[in-house]
């Protein structure tokens, strides 16, 4: 089966810097998405990753190991305003999107 | 560029009654819409994608004949959810992808329904 896995909720405070990670298992593989969700609204994209290595953007980088099934998001310098759902999502040989079930990042003053 | 929208962005109405949503892209052809379902506190759950001028491919454990999406035009999409049960409350969430993209879908911001 297709499976993607991150962590329910991750806690961090303001200023810091904060990883999030996600594994996945899918039928092909035609890059990783990751994309932020605040309470309430539609997602917004954030990354796109489909050969290995780092993309940095601004505060975001992305990370993936395709050999590992493995990517993470890192935030740096983190703001209140980082407080959101972040989700993961891996795009198989048929091009439709798996989610995973997104990570809560709470940030604390 | 590449902006989608959604209306209504929430409605409330009666058990067993029908409520259409609509999914536009504003500045660009979308042939490919995706529908969302997002319950509270859990991820998305796609039910179902459309291509222009053909019927949608549902998602298993999705009803086609509840949820019926028409995508008759390169920008317009619309899922009718019909006979309306408590259940169906939820944030309904479209995205559309455009014409030569492969892999990056636009998000509507989404529409909450709540049945009474």
């Amino acid at each position: 089966g297709q499976n993607i896995d991150q962590p329910t909720e991750m806690t961090a405070t303001e200023g810091a810097i904060v990883q999030i990670n996600c594994t996945y298992q899918t039928s092909g593989f035609n890059g990783l998405f990751w994309y932020q969700q605040h309470a309430g609204e539609a997602p917004t994209f954030l990354s796109y990753n489909v050969l290995d290595g780092l993309e940095e953007k601004g505060r975001f980088s992305s990370f993936l190991s395709r050999s590992k099934g493995y990517s993470y998001l890192l935030l740096k310098e983190l703001q209140m305003k980082d407080s959101a759902s972040y989700l993961c999502a891996v795009t198989d040989s048929n091009y439709q999107l798996i989610w995973g079930a997104g990570t809560k990042l709470i940030i604390k003053p | 560029g590449a902006v989608v929208s959604q209306h209504p962005s929430w409605v409330i109405c009666k058990s067993g009654t029908s409520v259409k949503i609509e999914c536009r892209s504003l500045d660009f052809q979308a042939t490919t819409m995706f529908w969302y379902r997002q319950f509270p506190k859990q991820s998305l759950m796609l039910m179902a994608t459309s291509n222009e001028g053909s019927k949608a491919t549902y998602e298993q454990g999705v009803e086609k004949d509840k949820f019926l999406i028409n995508h008759a035009s390169l920008t317009l999409s619309t899922l009718t959810v019909t006979s309306a049960h408590p259940e169906d409350s939820s944030f309904y969430i479209c995205s559309a992808r455009g014409e030569g993209e492969a892999y990056e879908q636009y998000f509507g911001p989404g529409t909450r329904l709540t049945v009474t």
